[in-house]
């Protein structure tokens, strides 16, 4: 069962453009993580979000997380060729010893010169 | 540091063959994982590990067994492979520290697998 559902699958866009990516879920969670995978490449964390409303920016990406903490955004300003490639969010979930990660479907970015 | 190596990098295997997928991680991680990507499903867990001599299963554990006999290994194995196992097999790690929220985990580079 897929609990995490990203908006848009797909996005081609021109360098210079805004972007916002979607991560929605029913399920509550406590903390939410982005990564970005490139091509033959694992996964690599981007940001952690742990409270609910919380904002954290990286250079040009900010991210939201949810006041409920069930869903989170991921905004892109004047996109470069550079942030080409797959976005994945994550929702934590402590269970027994273990945080374990609940990935969503992905946004794939290609961004055109 | 190498981080979080995978071997073999690919394989193609014929239905029924089995084969054995090598974790390894040089940061002295507790928490190892198995998980399997497949397009439009992002990355489902298949087995985890809290520890040396620890196993548990994760999502989608149906057709794989894993063993951490070392602390810095984590080896997933197919028994009777088959064509649904068809994916790119990512191993990843984790301190699996106090502060559970903001635990992060490295992934190693993924193993491309084919059953014909």
């Amino acid at each position: 069962t897929q609990l995490l559902e990203q908006s848009p699958q797909f996005l081609s866009i021109q360098e210079g453009e805004n972007l916002t990516v979607y991560c929605n879920s029913s399920s509550v969670f406590s903390s939410l993580q982005w990564y970005r995978q490139e091509p033959g490449e694992g996964p690599v964390l981007l940001v952690t979000v742990v409270t609910g409303g919380e904002v954290k920016k990286l250079k040009r990406l900010t991210f939201q997380f949810g006041d409920a903490r069930k869903d989170s955004s991921l905004h892109i300003t004047a996109a470069q060729p550079g942030d080409t490639g797959l976005y994945l969010c994550a929702g934590a979930k402590i269970t027994g010893t273990a945080s374990k990660l609940t990935f969503g479907t992905g946004t794939r970015l290609q961004v055109t010169l | 540091n190498a981080g979080v190596t995978q071997t073999p990098k690919f394989r193609v295997l014929k239905t029924g063959q089995s084969m054995t997928l090598l974790c390894a991680q040089d940061m002295n991680h507790e928490y190892m994982y198995w998980y399997r990507q497949d397009p439009g499903m992002g990355l489902r867990l298949i087995h985890y590990s809290v520890g040396e001599g620890t196993t548990a299963k994760g999502e989608v554990p149906d057709g794989y067994n894993v063993s951490r006999l070392k602390k810095q290994n984590f080896l997933l194995g197919l028994e009777s492979a088959a064509p649904s196992q068809t994916s790119v097999y990512f191993c990843a790690s984790s301190f699996g520290a106090a502060s559970w929220r903001t635990d992060t985990q490295y992934f190693g580079p993924g193993t491309r697998l084919t059953v014909l």
